[in-house]
């Protein structure tokens, strides 16, 4: 089946340094790709998503690009802030399928 | 929109209580999906369901029941609580087969304690 595979965490950063998340994935078919936050004590909510080769996602900063010879979607930003410390989720979605979510990679942020 | 909805937030249970999360969700969406969150586990699908009706098992079924008898509501049902089903459920929701651009919605989480 599907999966995804996510650098272990936690990541630690001081605020405005750069982010890279690592996400590869593994899928049939040209599956969608997006990612997910979790701030603490919350659901997760829609970072940014991706729906075919080459594209770029981008929203609050962060981006992630398409890319499907090496079947990754990493996740950057160029300078991270304390508000952005949060678990942060890689999946492929298949239409007609169910979510596939990584492990989930935390990031703390420290002033 | 109140989004999806979830109750209750916390709950502490002894080993062999049953009990029922409840989840509703007001954007008419035919999807909706249990999953769990354990520490370096990342989140499980445990049930799921694309209609009233219609149900399906995830990737860690065994010790719960759901049912959809409508579109807005999908309960989760645990039969008899084991110290292994402590973690954190999400519920979530999302439209179903209208293409692959489809964002999944969830909810605040249940945080499930069994003694």
């Amino acid at each position: 089946g599907d999966s995804v595979t996510q650098m272990e965490g936690p990541v630690t950063l001081s605020e405005e340094a750069f982010l890279t998340i690592n996400c590869t994935y593994t899928a049939t078919g040209y599956p969608s790709l997006f990612w997910y936050v979790q701030y603490p004590g919350e659901g997760l909510q829609l970072l940014l998503k991706a729906t075919k080769a080459d594209d770029k996602g981008s929203n609050k900063g962060f981006e992630a690009t398409y890319r499907k010879e090496t079947t990754s979607f990493h996740l950057e930003k160029g300078s991270v802030q304390v508000s952005d410390s949060a678990v942060y989720f890689c999946a492929p979605y298949n239409y007609g399928q169910n979510f596939v979510f990584g492990p989930g990679t935390r990031l703390s942020v420290l002033p | 929109n109140a989004g999806v909805t979830q109750t209750p937030k916390f709950q502490v249970l002894k080993t062999g209580q049953s009990m029922t999360l409840q989840c509703a969700q007001d954007m008419n969406h035919e999807y909706m999906s249990w999953y769990r969150q354990d520490p370096g586990m990342g989140l499980r699908l445990i049930h799921y369901s694309v209609g009233a009706g219609i149900t399906d098992q995830g990737e860690v079924p065994n010790g719960y029941n759901v049912s959809r008898s409508t579109t807005e509501d999908f309960p989760l049902r645990l039969l008899s609580a084991a110290p292994s089903q402590t973690s954190v459920y999400f519920c979530a929701s999302r439209k179903h087969g209208v293409s692959s651009y489809n964002e999944q919605f969830f909810g605040p989480g249940t945080r499930l304690t069994v003694l």
